[in-house]
C-alpha cells in the first residue's frame, strides 16, 4: 500500500519568502508528526496531530513556523520569513495512534534550501 | 536531549553480522527501546524495538541487557542495503515522542 508521501521532495526559498510543505499520511493513521532534521543530525520533533487537534507543538522553533491538519488527514507545514537557518529537511510522520505501541511510518522528506 | 549514546560510525564486512551497540543507563522501568534506520535519502524506518526481553523480527534481534543499562541490535547477514545510519531510541510507554539521537552510521563493505 501506499505510504506517506511529501511534496515538493525539493524546495529553494530566497530568504524572506513563505513556504508550505504537504504531507500525505498513511490512510487510516489518527496521528501525525513533523519534525526537521540538520545536516548531519537526527531528526528533532517539531510538533504533534491526532486527528485534526494539534495536541503538542513544544518543538516548533518560532512563531514563523505554523502547521495545520484542518480534515485530519493531509497536513500542511508552513514557514514564513523563512530564514537560511531553516535550511534543513522536514519530515512528516504518521502511526496508528499516538503512543509508543505503534511505529511511526516516515515519509521521504522534503528538503528546504534558503538562499 | 537524547537519553542514548551510539558510536558514531561502523564498518562491517558483507555476509557477516553487524552489532550495534546503545547504551541507555538512565532508562526507566516504563519505556521501551527502539531502533530505526535512516538510508540516504529517505526518511527513517522502523527496526525493531524491546522493554526487557529479547526480540527478533525478520529484520534483525534485539538483545536488551538484564540490567536494560544498554542493548544491541543484530543484523545477521548484513548486506549492501544495509548501509545506513541507525538510531536507537528510548520511549516512555504510551507516550508519542521520539527523542533521536545523532546514531552510528554503519557502512557494509563488499
Amino acid at each position: 500500500g501506499a505510504g506517506v508521501s511529501q511534496s515538493p521532495r525539493y524546495k529553494v526559498a530566497k530568504r524572506g519568502q513563505d513556504v508550505a510543505l504537504r504531507c500525505d499520511p498513511i490512510s487510516g493513521h489518527v496521528s501525525l508528526f513533523w519534525y526537521q532534521q540538520a545536516l548531519g543530525q537526527g531528526p528533532e520533533f517539531l510538533t504533534y496531530f491526532q486527528n485534526e487537534a494539534q495536541l503538542d507543538k513544544s518543538g516548533l522553533p518560532s512563531d514563523r513556523f505554523f502547521a495545520e491538519r484542518p480534515e485530519g488527514s493531509v497536513s500542511t507545514l508552513k514557514i514564513q520569513r523563512t530564514q537560511q537557518e531553516d535550511s534543513a529537511v522536514y519530515l512528516c510522520a504518521s502511526s496508528l495512534q499516538g503512543s509508543s505501541y505503534n511505529e511511526q511510518f516516515f515519509g521521504p522528506g522534503t528538503r528546504l534550501t534558503v538562499l | 536531549d537524547a537519553k542514548t549514546t551510539q558510536p558514531p560510525s561502523m564498518d562491517c564486512a558483507e555476509g557477516r553480522a553487524a552489532n550495534l551497540p546503545c547504551n541507555h543507563s538512565t532508562i526507566s522501568g516504563n519505556e521501551y527501546v527502539y531502533w530505526y534506520r535512516q538510508i540516504h535519502s529517505q526518511g527513517p524506518q522502523y527496526i525493531i524495538h524491546g522493554l526487557k526481553n529479547n526480540e527478533t523480527n525478520e529484520m534483525a534481534s534485539l538483545i536488551i541487557t538484564e540490567d536494560r543499562k544498554s542493548s544491541t541490535l543484530i543484523l545477521p547477514h548484513a548486506t549492501l542495503r544495509d548501509t545506513a545510519v541507525y538510531y536507537c531510541i528510548v520511549v516512555t510507554s504510551g507516550t508519542y515522542k521520539y527523542i533521536f539521537g545523532t546514531g552510528t552510521r554503519l557502512k557494509v563493505l563488499a
